[in-house]
């Protein structure tokens, strides 16, 4: 089946601070999220990307099918953006695949 | 307005008991999955219906059986709960027919098997 990294595991930030996040996978697909997890478990749809660049106010994400990599940006992180954020990818009628997770600490 | 709903939001329950953890989507969907996140925070797929039938049935053990009156609605139906069942429970929709693949995920029911 299709394996998901992402990188890095762990991301602290202080507030206004910069950072990308990285997915990559292992097969072609047509499927790719980028979701955050807030501290109370909620599962926050972020970009639908399976190819191209989207934004979203102070978050934007990028995905290389071709070269089967995934990138989120995060601009100018505030507190409200700590949690985990998971990428997952899949094709038509297969497997939704999760990555491990990034856990963001956005510092005050 | 609610797009994926769950209910219980909180189970707690004993060894042994049988419990069941109902979803509902007013979005229209055709396709509605149900994902397992462990304590880890690792998330996997467990069912996945399109149309009221099964499509996907990854290795779960056949205590977990899905349920799918209307293509609204897949409840989960869990038998003889196991301490390692405990774990948050996601139910999502798609709408495959439309050629989209975005899923939407409910708020989950976190479980707790005493």
């Amino acid at each position: 089946g299709i394996q998901v990294e992402q990188s890095p595991p762990d991301l602290i930030l202080q507030e206004g601070a910069n950072s990308t996040l990285r997915c990559n996978f292992s097969d072609s697909v047509n499927n790719l999220q980028w979701f955050h997890q807030n501290p109370w478990g909620q599962l926050i749809n972020l970009f639908y990307i399976p190819s191209g660049t989207k934004q979203n106010g102070r978050l934007s994400a990028t995905t290389v099918a071709t070269e089967r990599y995934s990138l989120l940006y995060i601009s100018s992180s505030q507190t409200t953006d700590s949690g985990v954020y998971f990428c997952a990818v899949g094709n038509y009628g297969q497997n939704f695949v999760f990555g491990p997770g990034t856990r963001l600490s956005a510092l005050p | 307005d609610t797009a994926v709903s769950q209910t219980p939001k909180y189970l707690v329950t004993q060894m042994g008991n049988d419990k069941s953890i109902k979803c509902e989507q007013n979005l229209g969907h055709d396709t509605m999955y149900w994902y397992k996140q462990d304590s880890k925070k690792f998330l996997k797929i467990m069912f996945s219906y399109n149309n009221k039938e099964l499509i996907i049935n990854e290795t779960v053990p056949n205590r977990f059986s899905p349920k799918s009156p209307d293509k609204a609605h897949l409840n989960l139906h869990i038998n003889s709960l196991e301490l390692g069942d405990s774990a948050v429970y996601f139910c999502a929709s798609s709408d495959l027919a439309g050629g989209l693949n975005e899923q939407f995920f409910g708020p989950g029911t976190r479980l707790t098997v005493l």
